[in-house]
């Protein structure tokens, strides 16, 4: 398809299971963020990828969070031993280049009872 | 440290009256973007703006960038039911060449 793509669109697990969330980005796209979305709460930041250079994972809240991205397409995010307070929307985000618009998924409900 | 700050948090407004949300930031912004989240949906691109001091209008919506490039504005005149959602500005912090979210301004209109 033309846009953003994230699967799976909802998850439930239980705790201390670990997730797999997958992106795919519009083709050619550089950029790619993964954002946290608690509800009725703003967007918090996780890692950003650009281009070849070194992932910016400063928004990970924790070593049970991991992402991964090949290239310039597909990206995972992975967490681990899953909490409750994991539980929130996961948006995916990419971008032509580093300064261009943002293109958001639809994004991945977790939730982890 | 929080590089970007939005304010107000919530506006509650009756149909037909005017709102405004803030950006500001610590540091000069390369360009800033404005979002528009409807509620259940995903954050929709809405305008960018690069230069000092521009001001760019959608219809009822007018954007503008400080001439310092540190703050910014979304102006919407005569709001209707259909402005309802979280409006995001986002800039592009000077050497890190990465998008900061503000928190976001949540809008409610009344008919």
């Amino acid at each position: 398809g033309a846009g953003v793509s994230q699967s799976p669109s909802n998850k439930v697990t239980e705790k201390g299971k670990d997730v797999e969330l997958r992106c795919d980005p519009i083709s050619g796209h550089t950029a790619l963020y993964w954002y946290r979305q608690r509800l009725g709460q703003g967007l918090e930041f996780l890692i950003y990828f650009q281009g070849n250079s070194a992932p910016d994972k400063s928004g990970l809240p924790s070593d049970r969070f991991s992402a991964e991205r090949t290239g310039e397409s597909v990206s995972t995010l992975t967490i681990q031993r899953t909490q409750q307070e994991d539980s929130a929307v996961y948006l995916c985000a990419s971008s032509p280049d580093y300064t261009g618009e943002l293109f958001f998924g639809e994004g991945s409900r977790l939730t982890v009872l | 440290g929080q590089q970007v700050m939005q304010i107000p948090q919530y506006q509650h407004v009756q149909e037909g009256e005017d709102f405004t949300t803030y950006c500001n930031s610590s540091t000069t912004l390369s360009n800033i973007q404005w979002y528009k989240q409807r509620p259940g949906g995903h954050p929709v691109f809405l305008i960018q703006l690069v230069k000092s001091g521009e001001v760019k209008k959608q219809k009822r919506l007018t954007f503008q960038f400080g001439e310092a490039k540190k703050n910014s504005s979304l102006h919407i005149t005569a709001t209707q039911t259909t402005d309802v959602g979280t409006y995001f500005c986002a800039g592009l912090v000077y050497n890190f060449n990465k998008f900061y979210f503000g928190s976001g301004t949540k809008l409610n209109v009344k008919p």
